[in-house]
């Protein structure tokens, strides 16, 4: 069955710090998606991408972030300079097209930075 | 104020029982998620509903749209199942993204 992955499991890094988080999304969808999940807190939506651009961000996407597919399969996030409050699980999903497709999440990305 | 809220924060229930999970929300939606949250963080998707009522396995799903109010349920509940529940919707207008509520924490205990 098809997944979305993602890489690296765990990111550890200093503050200040440049890190790129990766997702291969599944092959045939669409719409791509950054989520991020502060420890014991909500999942909260970080961007949404379609057709080669942002279609959506939310306050907390500032200019520290950025997201871009590469290529035809890699989708990634980039924080610029890390800060301590991006220690989060981040999540990618993706979705086939339309309003009413269920999103498939990655197993997520573990940011901690020290 | 939360646009979707869950109840209960937690639930503790012996194995077998029967569970039901909550989930409010204030905005008009597209469609509704309920997705499972495992110890280790991965997320799976368990039901997308726009309306009625949706079933695989144990697992029941039902959302009223008029009241903006959906439940989980789980029949026979079993320890496999202790993990976090999570209610999402898809607003009506605007784009794609999913609005999470808090998760509710669920432990089946043998």
């Amino acid at each position: 069955e098809p997944e979305v992955t993602q890489t690296p499991s765990h990111q550890v890094t200093q503050m200040g710090q440049e890190v790129i988080l990766r997702c291969v999304p599944i092959s045939n969808h669409l719409y791509f998606y950054w989520y991020r999940q502060i420890l014991g807190q909500k999942v909260e939506f970080l961007v949404s991408f379609y057709n080669n651009e942002i279609s959506e961000k939310s306050e907390i996407f500032d200019d520290q972030f950025s997201v871009e597919r590469p290529d035809g399969s890699n989708f990634t996030l980039k924080i610029r300079s890390t800060k301590l409050e991006d220690s989060a699980m981040y999540f990618c999903a993706s979705t086939l097209a339309g309003v009413n497709n269920e999103q498939f999440f990655g197993p997520g990305t573990r940011l901690t930075v020290l | 104020k939360n646009e979707v809220e869950q109840s209960p924060q937690n639930l503790t229930a012996q194995e077998g029982e029967f569970i039901t999970i909550n989930c409010s929300y204030s905005v008009g939606i597209s469609a509704l998620h309920w997705l499972q949250q495992h110890p280790g963080g991965g997320i799976v998707s368990l039901f997308m509903l726009s309306s009625g009522k949706k079933k695989h396995g144990r697992l029941i799903a039902t959302i009223n749209i008029q009241e903006k109010h959906s439940s989980l349920h789980i029949t026979a509940s079993h320890p496999r199942d202790s993990a976090v529940y999570i209610c999402a919707v898809r607003r009506a207008q605007g784009a794609q993204k999913l609005v999470f509520g808090q998760g509710t924490r669920l432990t089946i205990n043998p």
